[in-house]
């Protein structure tokens, strides 16, 4: 079993719309978590770091859940722009662990 | 600062040459990882560093993978001999201890033929 696990998707969705992407950890000993985004062709960048109270970055909303070990990111009023492959991080320790990546597609 | 630099960033070599990957990590991290990733496989951890120490290298694949951080400032990535499924984009990124946040390469992108 993979220590983190997506859904590829792919997720095609139109303007406006609102998207969210799970993912699941094995570890339970995990002590933090991410959210990276990466465009077509270029590196990983944080999107934002995901916090056990949920946290909030303009349109994007990230929750952990430690008890079922998951976490998500919710994206409303979704853009052109938004389309990308979206990865959960994992890290213990600075051992940082990576999804597979959920990609997203928002069309006009 | 100018970031995580790889060299090179495309490579086409032919199944059983050597593969040198090179990276130099942002001054002061700690930490340096390689990845390599796939369609296949996503972004898969190959080997880490911390203060040019190896911590885990049980994603490397096999054998004929190896890398060293002979110093603060530069790693490398060796495949030798390559074969066709190396074929990937290996990116290097770099970390300050608890922060969280990766910093990546641009990646070299592998073509073994």
């Amino acid at each position: 079993r993979k220590e983190v696990e997506q859904d590829p998707g792919p997720f095609n969705v139109p303007e406006g719309a609102t998207v969210a992407f799970n993912c699941t950890y094995s570890n339970s000993a995990s002590q933090s978590f991410f959210w990276y985004r990466q465009d077509c062709r270029k590196e990983p960048k944080l999107l934002m770091s995901v916090y056990s109270s949920g946290n909030e970055d303009g349109r994007f909303t990230a929750q952990l859940n430690r008890a079922s070990q998951y976490i998500s990111l919710l994206i409303r009023d979704s853009k052109l722009s938004d389309s990308a492959t979206y990865l959960c991080v994992v890290n213990r320790f600075n051992d940082m662990r990576f999804g597979a990546g959920t990609r997203l597609t928002v069309k006009p | 600062d100018a970031g995580v630099i790889q060299s090179p960033r495309h490579e086409v070599t032919e199944m059983g040459q050597e593969v040198t990957l090179r990276c130099k990590p942002i001054s002061g991290h700690d930490y340096l990882f390689w990845y390599r990733q796939t369609m296949m496989r996503g972004l898969e951890l190959l080997i880490y560093f911390n203060n040019n120490v190896p911590i885990d290298d049980s994603g490397m694949p096999e054998d004929r993978f190896s890398a060293k951080m002979p110093n603060a400032s530069f790693s490398t990535l060796k495949i030798q001999p390559s074969e066709p499924r190396d074929s990937a984009v290996y990116f290097c990124a770099s970390l300050l201890q608890n922060t969280g946040e990766l910093f990546f390469g641009e990646g070299s992108r592998l073509t073994v033929l």
